[in-house]
């Protein structure tokens, strides 16, 4: 149990352009989803918390108009990159806490974006 | 501020010996403590976790410890396996409030050797 995919694993794009990343519990819901992202060789880092139903919570320093998160259902969360430059590249991990559970999350097994 | 800190960036244990990894935190309010192993290019999968009013907890051949006055944790492997070796990170969060939040450590990588 506790399963967590998310779509795609890996993509490229262009700079300038938006890119979804879709996070979805599997086998649970999940009223608090969360993203996180990844620097080679370093720990995962939180960017936002994402309740369903209602306005995620972003991070001191992540940009809320440059990462879009939407949950609209207790499965489902994205995350949409936009207007992606290759700063942004990097390795973008979601997670899902079991609706009325302790403090365990259970992660996606990420998104490798690359901007060219 | 590095509020969760794995002193040691890597750990090397022959097969079949005991892997101790360890994990110290500065923040007193932390009260949930979790341990997870992640592979390159995936995502963490949980192993283990301890609450504050325990200290110890074990699942099979993994065991974390918990030493609130000394603010340490450190999770247990034994025996070790080839198989174990990964990236190991230690993370914490207060429960109080909602949707609590994990901070975690910034990894040990463990090699298990034949």
């Amino acid at each position: 149990g506790a399963v967590v995919s998310q779509h795609p694993s890996w993509v490229i794009c262009k700079s300038g352009t938006s890119v979804k990343i879709e996070c979805r519990s599997l086998d649970f819901q999940a009223t608090t989803m969360f993203w996180y992202r990844q620097f080679p060789k370093q720990s995962l880092m939180l960017m936002a918390t994402s309740n369903e139903g209602s306005k995620a919570t972003y991070e001191q320093g992540v940009e809320k108009d440059k990462f879009l998160i939407n949950h609209a259902s207790l499965t489902l969360s994205t995350l949409t990159v936009t207007s992606a430059h290759p700063e942004d590249s990097s390795f973008y991990i979601c997670s899902a806490k079991v609706a009325g559970g302790h403090d365990t999350q259970y992660f996606g097994p990420g998104t490798r974006l690359t901007v060219l | 501020d590095q509020q969760v800190k794995q002193n040691s960036p890597s750990l090397s244990v022959q097969e079949g010996r005991i892997s101790i990894l360890n994990c110290d935190y500065t923040n007193s309010m932390f009260d949930y403590f979790l341990w997870y192993k992640k592979y390159p290019a995936e995502g963490p999968t949980f192993l283990i976790s301890i609450s504050s009013i325990k200290d110890k907890n074990e699942d099979g051949r993994f065991t974390v410890f918990l030493n609130k006055s000394a603010k340490h944790l450190s999770l247990h492997i034994v025996p070790s396996q080839p198989g174990d070796s990964a990236v190991y990170f230690c993370a914490a969060s207060t429960t109080t409030g909602t949707a609590s939040k994990l901070t975690f450590g910034t990894g040990t990588r463990l090699q298990v050797t034949l």
